[in-house]
């Protein structure tokens, strides 16, 4: 399976202040997800991120919000924007794999958010 | 109606005995299956996956499948007390394709 490199790891925000996190891949993917878990609940997809194109957001997300970059087949960022404090929760990435070969959907090691 | 659906739990079994985690999903376009562990703070931990009608083995865990009744489960054989955990059911449409994950089943293995 991939192995994903995701900082930070955590941090804490004040109100009004904007986080970029990213992940590195180990290897070229086709698709990275973004996820976020709010405290005590499942994960909820906020994007998909492509390559060469502008991230598919899910309902209830939106790119000012939420802007992702996918510069290349190994790298992707998201930024939390204007944050608050219902913005804390964890944030995860998460590979796919491509159309011949799936990663079983790995998942980075997540970023705590805590905005104060 | 819930796209993938799974008791929140918790199911509690004693040691040693085997665990029943259940998931229904919605959608029949849906291809890939995989069951995730997660311990509390940590992100989720691959442990099985499924793509065909039946059963799959891998050491203590066993994944089954039944696309008509849409319906996936993961059994846990000779339960320790690290298998408490939250159990998430999640299922895709390829495999290049987003997950859906249920809310998970928060298994505790008592001693």
């Amino acid at each position: 399976s991939a192995v994903i490199s995701q900082k930070p790891s955590r941090d804490i925000c004040q109100r009004g202040t904007s986080l970029t996190i990213q992940c590195q891949v180990d290897s070229q993917v086709t698709m990275m997800f973004w996820y976020r878990q709010q405290p005590g609940q499942s994960l909820t997809l906020i994007a998909t991120a492509n390559q060469g194109s502008e991230a598919t957001y899910e309902s209830g997300f939106v790119i000012d919000k939420f802007p992702i970059s996918r510069p290349n087949l190994t790298f992707s960022t998201l930024t939390v924007s204007n944050m608050s404090p219902e913005d804390s929760s964890i944030y995860l990435c998460s590979v796919g794999g491509t159309a011949s070969r799936s990663y079983g959907y790995t998942f980075g090691s997540g970023t705590r958010l805590t905005v104060v | 109606q819930k796209e993938v659906e799974q008791n929140s739990g918790p199911l509690s079994v004693p040691e040693g005995a085997i665990a029943s985690l259940n998931c229904t999903y919605s959608d029949r376009g849906s291809q890939s299956f995989f069951w995730y562990r997660q311990y509390s703070g940590k992100s989720p931990e691959l442990i099985m996956s499924i793509y065909s009608n039946g059963d799959k083995e891998d050491g203590r865990f066993t994944a089954q499948l039944n696309k008509a009744s849409q319906y996936v489960s993961l059994l846990i054989r000779d339960s320790q007390p690290s298998d408490s955990a939250t159990y998430l059911c999640a299922v895709s449409t390829g495999t290049a394709s987003k997950l859906t994950f249920g809310t998970g089943t928060r298994l505790q293995v008592t001693l």
